[in-house]
């Protein structure tokens, strides 16, 4: 079965760093395109970052220069390294399947929630 | 960067009346690369439409996706009180790699 399951959010101070991942099983993270897309409470999706399986990498502008993306072959695993962390920040994050050849999402894990408050 | 406005922002219908949703982009977006998800409370997005017009795996076959250019339509031919949730429209563009999602459409019970 083709899934997607996050981990990793929490409760960060302003200014602090968290490290989401998302771990694939069913399918391989490295020969595909991946992206981390979020929601903050109440409001609509947000695309935050994709990796190519080249190894290209692009951020939205509200996260570049804070936020990288990565990926470990070995474990199969996305990440999302995340500093400078802001209140704008708090939303549930997940990571999505992006499909090469349309660029649309389609398989997606639960999510996980990542509050960034004093 | 493209923008893209759902309109309307609630609609309100009963189950068995048809709805149609819009999808206006601020420039002309490739059809090939316009996408529609639904989204109900507590749960991640789940795919309907990619490519405009094509029904992603086990999406029935009520739910239509039609337009080109900057005006895209995601249409459900008779509601069955599962489909009362949170629709967005979503683009890719290049130049550089962005994604962009629209604000959403929510369908609510009248």
């Amino acid at each position: 079965e083709v899934q997607l399951v996050e981990s990793g959010g929490g409760l960060v101070q302003p200014g602090g760093s968290l490290r989401l991942s998302c771990a694939a099983s069913g399918f391989t993270v490295s020969s595909n395109y991946m992206s981390w897309v979020r929601q903050a409470p109440g409001k609509g999706l947000e695309w935050v970052s994709v990796i190519y399986s080249g190894g290209s990498t692009y951020y939205a502008d509200s996260v570049k220069g804070r936020f990288t993306i990565s990926r470990d072959n070995s474990k199969n695993t996305l990440y999302l390294q995340m500093n400078s962390l802001r209140a704008e920040d708090t939303a549930v994050y997940y990571c999505a399947r992006t499909w090469a050849r349309y660029y649309y999402m389609d398989v997606w894990g639960k999510g996980t929630t990542v509050t960034v408050s004093s | 960067e493209i923008v893209l406005t759902q309109s309307p922002g609630t609609l309100s219908l009963s189950p068995g009346e048809r709805a149609t949703l819009s999808c206006r982009a601020s420039q002309s977006v490739s059809s090939s690369y316009l996408a529609w998800y639904q989204q109900k409370p507590g749960q991640a997005p789940r795919l309907l439409i990619y490519g405009a017009s094509s029904r992603a795996t086990g999406i029935p076959d009520r739910f239509s996706g039609s337009g080109s250019g900057t005006d895209f339509t995601l249409t459900i031919s008779r509601l069955e009180p599962e489909d009362f949730a949170v629709y967005y429209c979503q683009q890719y563009g290049s130049s550089p790699s962005m994604y962009t999602f629209g604000q959403g459409t929510k369908l609510e019970i009248k």
